[in-house]
C-alpha cells in the first residue's frame, strides 16, 4: 500500500514547454486534488476530481489542464509553462464515504527558466 | 470563497514550551478545520481536526480550540519537543469538499 505517489518528483522546463505531472493513489478513493505550494502562501487548489471521469476549477485553474480517465491516476498538464508557474505540486485524495480528511504525496518540485 | 487567515509565520520556542498557533475564517458555513504538520521535502500530513459541532480536541500533547462566533481556532502544543519543529498549516472545509489553507507556521524548536 503506497498511498499517494507523484511522479516525477523534480522537473526543469524551460517558457512555452509542455508536461504532465502525474498523482496515483491505491487507495480506492473518490476525491483527488491538485495544489501549488508558494512561499508564504499555504497550498491553493488548482483543480479536483470527485470521480472517475469528471474535474473541476479550484481557486488558481488558470494555465493547466487536468484529466482523471482511471479513478486511481489524477493527471495534472501545463499546455505552455510559465515561470509564474514555478512551484510544488502537491496531490492529494480521500474517500468520498466517510467524513475524512486528505491525504497528500511527496511532492512534485518544477522549476521554471 | 473561503479565506484563511495564520499567525504567526514564524514561531521559535525552547524545548518544554508551549506553542499555539491561530488561525481565522471568513465563510460561516465552514464545518470542518484540520491542522497539517509538514516536514522539510515531505507532503502535509494531518496532526489533529476538530468538526464545528465541538469546541476542544486533544490529542496526548496536541490540541484544538474551535469559537464559531469569532471564526477562529487554534493548535496548541505543549511540551514541545525538537521533532515537533515543522511548518503547520490549518484549513478550513465546507462539508470536506473544498480545502482552503492558511500560509503556515514555521515552528522552531530549540534544545
Amino acid at each position: 500500500n503506497a498511498g499517494v505517489t507523484q511522479t516525477p518528483k523534480f522537473r526543469v522546463l524551460k517558457t512555452g514547454q509542455s508536461m504532465t505531472l502525474l498523482c496515483a493513489q491505491d487507495m480506492n478513493h473518490e476525491y483527488m486534488y491538485w495544489y501549488r505550494q508558494d512561499p508564504g502562501m499555504g497550498l491553493r487548489l488548482i483543480h479536483y476530481s470527485v470521480g472517475e471521469g469528471t474535474t473541476a476549477k479550484g481557486e488558481v485553474p488558470d494555465g493547466y489542464n487536468v484529466s482523471r480517465l482511471k479513478k486511481q491516476n489524477f493527471l495534472l498538464g501545463l499546455e505552455s509553462a510559465a515561470p509564474s508557474q514555478t512551484s510544488v505540486y502537491f496531490c492529494a485524495s480521500r474517500r468520498l464515504a466517510t467524513q475524512e480528511t486528505q491525504y497528500f504525496g511527496p511532492g512534485t518540485r518544477l522549476l521554471v527558466l | 470563497g473561503e479565506n484563511v487567515e495564520q499567525h504567526p509565520s514564524t514561531l521559535s520556542v525552547q524545548e518544554g514550551d508551549s506553542a499555539v498557533i491561530k488561525c481565522t475564517y471568513s465563510d460561516s458555513a465552514s464545518n470542518y478545520f484540520p491542522w497539517y504538520k509538514q516536514e522539510l521535502g515531505k507532503g502535509p500530513q494531518l496532526i489533529i481536526d476538530i468538526r464545528s459541532n465541538v469546541g476542544e480536541k486533544k490529542d496526548q500533547r496536541i490540541a484544538v480550540t474551535l469559537n464559531k462566533t469569532a471564526k477562529h481556532f487554534s493548535l496548541h502544543i505543549t511540551e514541545t519537543q525538537p521533532e515537533d519543529s515543522a511548518v503547520y498549516f490549518c484549513a478550513a472545509s465546507i462539508n470536506f469538499n473544498k480545502f482552503y489553507f492558511g500560509s503556515g507556521t514555521k515552528l522552531n524548536v530549540k534544545p
